[in-house]
């Protein structure tokens, strides 16, 4: 699986859009870039997922660049449960059982 | 469904001590994965399996035994416990096939201390 590049943290003002910037310069073609988070002392939960086209649910959007380099997780209105650790993987479709988390972003939601 | 369980939630042993971490799922989930947190980091693969009888090494195997007898038990057993492998312990299943279910679902947890 290509190896992703995250800021270590963040700060977000409640209420704003928080804009969670990966790099992953050495996607492959058949790679999906994931997105999950750990609320503190939790086991991680799934955001989304995307391929190429910008994805969109309940919890968040994906943006991804037309060349698949990198990608920006969307929080639309960040609350303050939103605080956690935000992992970017990517790997091919089906290997979800063998994720590779890196140390991901600290996002801080401030009131 | 109670989704992924697992048991304990917190444990200490003693160094050469040996047990076992349980994991439960009951979503009928083939995949099972063990994963282990050290502070400030992320998630590493310990052991995974993709059914019944069927395990395969991870990352960081060793110290650790895994078995899969049933689709719904996935076992985690420490040899003779180490402090290195004092850590938080995650249990995750998932269901490969259906494209809307391709994610991995999360135990809560088991934070072991080996002193």
């Amino acid at each position: 699986d290509a190896k992703t590049t995250q800021p270590p943290s963040m700060d977000c003002a409640e209420g704003r859009a928080a804009n969670l910037p990966c790099n992953h310069s050495t996607i492959s073609g058949n790679e999906y870039v994931y997105w999950y988070r750990q609320i503190h002392s939790q086991g991680p939960q799934y955001i989304i997922h995307g391929l190429k086209n910008n994805e969109t649910n309940e919890m968040a959007s994906l943006i991804i660049t037309e060349d698949r380099k990198s990608s920006t997780l969307i929080l639309p209105h960040a609350t303050l449960r939103d605080t956690a650790v935000y992992y970017c993987i990517v790997r091919v479709y089906g290997n979800d059982y063998k994720l590779s988390f890196g140390a991901g972003t600290t996002v801080t939601v401030r009131a | 469904n109670a989704g992924v369980t697992q048991t304990p939630k917190f444990q200490v042993l003693k160094t050469g001590q040996s047990m076992t971490l349980q994991c439960a799922q009951d979503m009928n989930h083939e995949y099972m994965s063990w994963y282990r947190q050290d502070p400030g980091m992320g998630l590493r693969l310990i052991h995974y399996s993709v059914g019944a009888g069927i395990t395969d090494q991870g990352e960081v195997p060793n110290g650790y035994n895994v078995s899969r007898s049933t689709t719904e038990d996935f076992p985690l057993r420490l040899l003779s416990a180490a402090p290195s492998q004092t850590s938080v312990y995650f249990c995750a299943s998932s269901n490969q096939g259906a494209q809307s279910s391709d994610t991995q679902y999360f135990g809560p947890g088991t934070r072991l201390t080996v002193l």
